[in-house]
């Protein structure tokens, strides 16, 4: 592993089922975010974490969780998915909390049908 | 709060001519800058940052970008693009104030190189 991975590549999902997205990072990063990006809204903040352990919500969080048990890995869960949430989701980790660069991953395309 | 505006949502331009991607941001206290650019079916990864200091940026495939305070702006300059250029640009600020800082990105600019 190099960087942050994101799994699934794409996923196609009924609404109404529970979907979780992983990502793992191997830089040792303490912050880790999810954002969604969709045409015309540019990326939004879903839920941040600073360090294992804490969580926050970020500009959309509604209809999403997430757990942050280890520094390596922050997964995100829709509980009950929506075709609202249909979009691309990118996970993205910096060394320190909001002033240094994020690193992002290679993004998970979900269509909620 | 803070906020990102990003002018034009599509930059046409042809090869080997100069470029500016417009980025202006708002903030009540010190900020810092940045410049990410998503090539197609790609995250992001960083172009620049400004944190303090010169107000001239440097970075990777010869873009730079200028912080000017009074004018809260920090745009994105190439003075001759190449057809790898093609790729959507985010400007994004976080505040320099202590504790959690959040980053705000502003929609994208798509810059399309023309042959």
């Amino acid at each position: 592993i190099a960087g942050i991975t994101q799994a699934p590549t794409s996923q196609i999902l009924a609404a109404g089922r529970r979907m979780t997205l992983r990502c793992t990072q191997d830089m040792r990063h303490n912050a880790m975010y999810w954002y969604r990006q969709d045409l015309g809204l540019g990326l939004r903040l879903i839920h941040y974490s600073n360090t294992a352990g804490t969580t926050g919500k970020g500009e959309v969080p509604d209809g999403y969780s997430v757990s942050r048990a280890n520094t390596d890995d922050f997964p995100l869960t829709l509980a009950s998915a929506v075709p609202s949430q249909t979009s691309v989701y990118f996970c993205a980790s910096s060394s320190l909390a909001g002033w240094d660069e994020q690193f992002f991953g290679p993004g998970t395309r979900l269509t909620v049908l | 709060a803070q906020s990102v505006t990003q002018l034009d949502s599509q930059v046409p331009v042809f090869e080997e001519a100069p470029v500016e991607l417009r980025c202006n941001y708002s903030s009540s206290v010190s900020v810092y800058l940045f410049w990410y650019v998503q090539y197609p079916n790609q995250g992001l990864q960083l172009l620049l940052k400004y944190l303090s200091g010169s107000t001239l940026v440097k970075g990777i495939n010869g873009f730079e970008a200028e912080f000017n305070k009074s004018q809260t702006s920090f745009h994105l300059r190439k003075p001759s693009v190449h057809i790898s250029d093609t790729a959507e640009y985010f400007c994004a600020v976080t505040e320099g104030s202590g504790g959690y800082q959040k980053v705000t990105f502003g929609i994208g600019t798509k810059l399309q190189v023309i042959p």
